[in-house]
C-alpha cells in the first residue's frame, strides 16, 4: 500500500494542553481514519471520516478530512494523562480500497 | 460482547519451526486482514480475504500463507521460509472489502518471538 507521512514522528504533552498531528498523501484518499494503539495491544477506531471538509469529534478528539483529499488532521483537547500512546493515520487510496497506515504519532507525558 | 480474539499473546519459536496464529471473529465481518508490525512502524499488510474460501497476497506475503475456510476463522502460518519472522502480528476484520465501509476492526496483537 501507499506510505502516508505523518508528523510529528513524536510529541510531549502536558496535561491540559491541546496536541495536533496530521497526515498527508501523495495521492487523493476517499477515506481518512485516525487510530490509538496502547503498548502491546492493537489499534482502535478512533474517528472515521469520509467526505472532504468534514470535521467529526469524538469527545476531546476532533479531526477533519482535508479538502484536497490529500490529508487529515487530529487534534486531541485538555490532554489527560492517558492520551499516551501511538495515533495512526490511516486512508484508503482513490483507486484501491486497502487501508494504507502512516507510521504513527507517539505520546508521551511531558515529566 | 462482539469484536476480534487472537491467540496466544505471545508465541515462542525456535527458527525453521512453522508456528500458526489463530485469529477469531464474531462481528459478522466478511472481509479479514492480517498485518505485521515492527517497531517505530505502521502496519504492513500480510494477506487479506474478502470471502470465505479466498484469499490474496498483501504486501508482504512472502514466507506467510493462511486460509478461510469459515467466515470468523482466520488464521496465519509463519513458515520456516520467512527470513525474520519476530514480529507482532495483528489481525483485522471489517464489514466488506470495497463498498462504503472501510473501517477495519483490530484484534488484541500475538507477539512472535523466533530465537
Amino acid at each position: 500500500g501507499q506510505q502516508l507521512n505523518q508528523s510529528p514522528q513524536s510529541m510531549f504533552i502536558q496535561e491540559g494542553e491541546d496536541v495536533s498531528m496530521n497526515c498527508t498523501s501523495s495521492s487523493i484518499f476517499n477515506t481518512w481514519l485516525w487510530y490509538k494503539q496502547d503498548p502491546g495491544e492493537g489499534p482502535v477506531l478512533l474517528i472515521a471520516l469520509y467526505k472532504a471538509g468534514e470535521l467529526t469529534s469524538n469527545g476531546r478528539l476532533t479531526a477533519q478530512f482535508g479538502i484536497t483529499r490529500k490529508d487529515s488532521f487530529l487534534n486531541i483537547s485538555a490532554s489527560i494523562p492517558s492520551d499516551v500512546g501511538i495515533y495512526f493515520c490511516a486512508g484508503h487510496p482513490n483507486n484501491d480500497y486497502k487501508l494504507s497506515f502512516g507510521a504513527g504519532t507517539t505520546v508521551t507525558v511531558r515529566a | 460482547d462482539g469484536g476480534i480474539t487472537q491467540s496466544p499473546k505471545y508465541l515462542f519459536r525456535k527458527e525453521g519451526q512453522n508456528v500458526t496464529l489463530s485469529c477469531e471473529q464474531n462481528l459478522n465481518h466478511d472481509a479479514m486482514y492480517w498485518y505485521r508490525q515492527d517497531p517505530g512502524q505502521g502496519l504492513r499488510l500480510i494477506y487479506y480475504s474478502q470471502i470465505v474460501n479466498d484469499f490474496q497476497k498483501g504486501d508482504i506475503a512472502e514466507g506467510y500463507s493462511v486460509s478461510r475456510e469459515k467466515k470468523e476463522s482466520f488464521p496465519l502460518t509463519v513458515t520456516s521460509a520467512q527470513k525474520n519472522p519476530t514480529a507482532f502480528y495483528l489481525c483485522a476484520s471489517s464489514k466488506r472489502a470495497g463498498g462504503d465501509s472501510y473501517e477495519q476492526y483490530f484484534g488484541p496483537g500475538t507477539r512472535l518471538t523466533v530465537t
